[in-house]
């Protein structure tokens, strides 16, 4: 069974400061994994996507993501916070049997950066 | 390119009314659309999903049920609304296995 563990509800930094958000995952099978932002009020916007290719994954706004089978965990980071990167993360594994297509998301990583 | 459209973007009812919440997507064929949910303050819950016209999977037994009557378009449908329905709707789409989910803008309903 596939699950995702995003292992902070909240995380604050300063503006200029580098950002972490943790996500670890499981999944019987080699998953895709998916980190989505989303601001209040608003659907969600893809970020980044691992679907088995390179193991550093560079997605918009400057973040990025590493995937490490051996951690089972896929971080979503970026160097230096902007105000604009105040939102809800989640990370998203994916797993389907032939025809069907489930998705499954953490609990959420509010981020707060402080000026 | 493909864009999904989702509507009303605010909705309120009142308890016992019924719901009908439509989702369509455009610019491809076939996609696998989803119904999700997201209480306050909370992760998103996956409500049904469909890979196909008339092909509705149910994740959650609860007061909600969903359609498919076209290809590009989704139906989330109440008959009674309960006051625990009240969330954030989301309709999202992918083309296949492994592909990222599409959001469209989301639904506001509050049951009051």
């Amino acid at each position: 069974a596939q699950s995702v563990t995003q292992l902070d509800s909240h995380v604050s930094v300063s503006e200029g400061t580098p950002v972490l958000l943790r996500c670890n995952y499981s999944s019987s099978y080699s998953p895709s994994l998916f980190w989505y932002v989303q601001h209040p009020n608003k659907g969600l916007q893809l970020l980044l996507k691992y679907t088995s290719a390179a193991t550093l994954v560079k997605g918009i706004n400057g973040f990025e993501a590493e995937f490490k089978k051996s951690e089972t965990s896929f971080h979503l980071t970026k160097p230096s916070a902007h105000m604009s990167d105040a939102a809800e993360y989640f990370c998203v594994v994916s797993h389907g049997a032939s025809g069907t297509y489930k998705y499954i998301f953490g609990t959420g990583t509010r981020l707060k950066v402080l000026a | 390119s493909q864009t999904i459209h989702q509507w009303p973007a605010t909705l309120v009812q009142p308890v016992g009314s019924p719901l009908s919440l439509e989702c369509t997507v455009e610019g491809t064929s076939n996609p696998n659309l989803y119904w999700y949910r997201q209480a306050a303050g909370r992760g998103l819950q996956l409500l049904f999903y469909s890979v196909g016209i008339g092909q509705i999977s149910s994740e959650v037994p609860q007061n909600l049920s969903a359609s498919r009557p076209q290809d590009r378009q989704f139906i989330l449908s109440s008959k009674k609304l309960l006051l625990s329905d009240s969330g954030f709707y989301l309709c999202a789409w992918s083309v296949h296995r492994g592909s990222p989910l599409h959001f469209g803008n989301g639904t506001r309903l509050t049951v009051t």
